[in-house]
């Protein structure tokens, strides 16, 4: 079985330009949850998507937004980059029915220039 | 609100020795607890979970963590480590408070084993 997929494995930006990744939950995954992990932060919950709808977000700002599609996978949209965003990006699923286990992705590493 | 505390940042064991990694919870609520492992350059593994049935939780790799609801605490243990553990490892604490179940981690154990 696959497990979750992210895209692009790495990506380099510069500071104000806008930035997309891509999360494909493992199948039967309805829950998307997004999280930043960076360097001296730890892992910060960024945002949860459940069928379709943004759930539940975490202490970020209006710029971090994102969609879930009808085939429940996820894309995160971080607008006007600061350097402070570069960080590993992890996308993980869970079921509808038991939401509080979380299966992860490989991440994205942002790196904003 | 919901908190974990990992003791040490960085732990060293020989190899073949105990591992044991500390986590301590806040939760107003019956928290889901869980142990993610993440090697170098990779996204987060989970090695067990409690989610309110038996306290002592067995995991993949042979680890195993046991629920202490008066300790507040949820404490990883394997009996002999080998090189392959090497890793960094996350304590993660969630419940379904408000319908949401994100998860609020520590700030991780570095674990190096020693030949």
């Amino acid at each position: 079985e696959a497990g979750v997929t992210q895209s692009p494995t790495h990506l380099i930006k510069t500071r104000g330009q806008q930035a997309t990744l891509r999360c494909s939950p493992i199948s039967g995954h309805t829950s998307v949850y997004w999280y930043q992990q960076a360097l001296g932060l730890g892992l910060q919950f960024l945002l949860w998507y459940d069928e379709g709808e943004e759930r539940n977000r975490g202490n970020f700002p209006p710029r971090f937004s994102g969609r879930q599609f009808p085939n429940y996978s996820s894309e995160l949209n971080v607008n006007a980059l600061e350097l402070e965003d570069s960080a590993l990006y992890l996308c993980a699923s869970s079921f509808s029915v038991r939401k509080e286990t979380q299966y992860f992705g490989p991440g994205t590493r942002l790196l904003v220039l | 609100a919901q908190s974990v505390t990992q003791l040490g940042s960085h732990v060293s064991v020989s190899e073949g020795a105990l591992v044991l990694l500390r986590c301590n919870y806040s939760s107003s609520v019956p928290p889901y607890l869980f142990w993610y492992v993440q090697y170098p350059n990779q996204g987060l593994q989970l090695l067990l979970k409690y989610t309110s049935a038996a306290t002592l939780v067995k995991g993949i790799n042979g680890f195993e963590a046991e629920f202490k609801k008066s300790e507040t605490s949820f404490h990883l243990t394997k009996p002999s480590a080998h090189m392959s553990d090497a890793a960094e490892y996350f304590c993660a604490v969630s419940h379904s408070g408000a319908g949401s179940y994100q998860l609020t981690f520590g700030k991780g154990t570095k674990l190096s084993v020693i030949p």
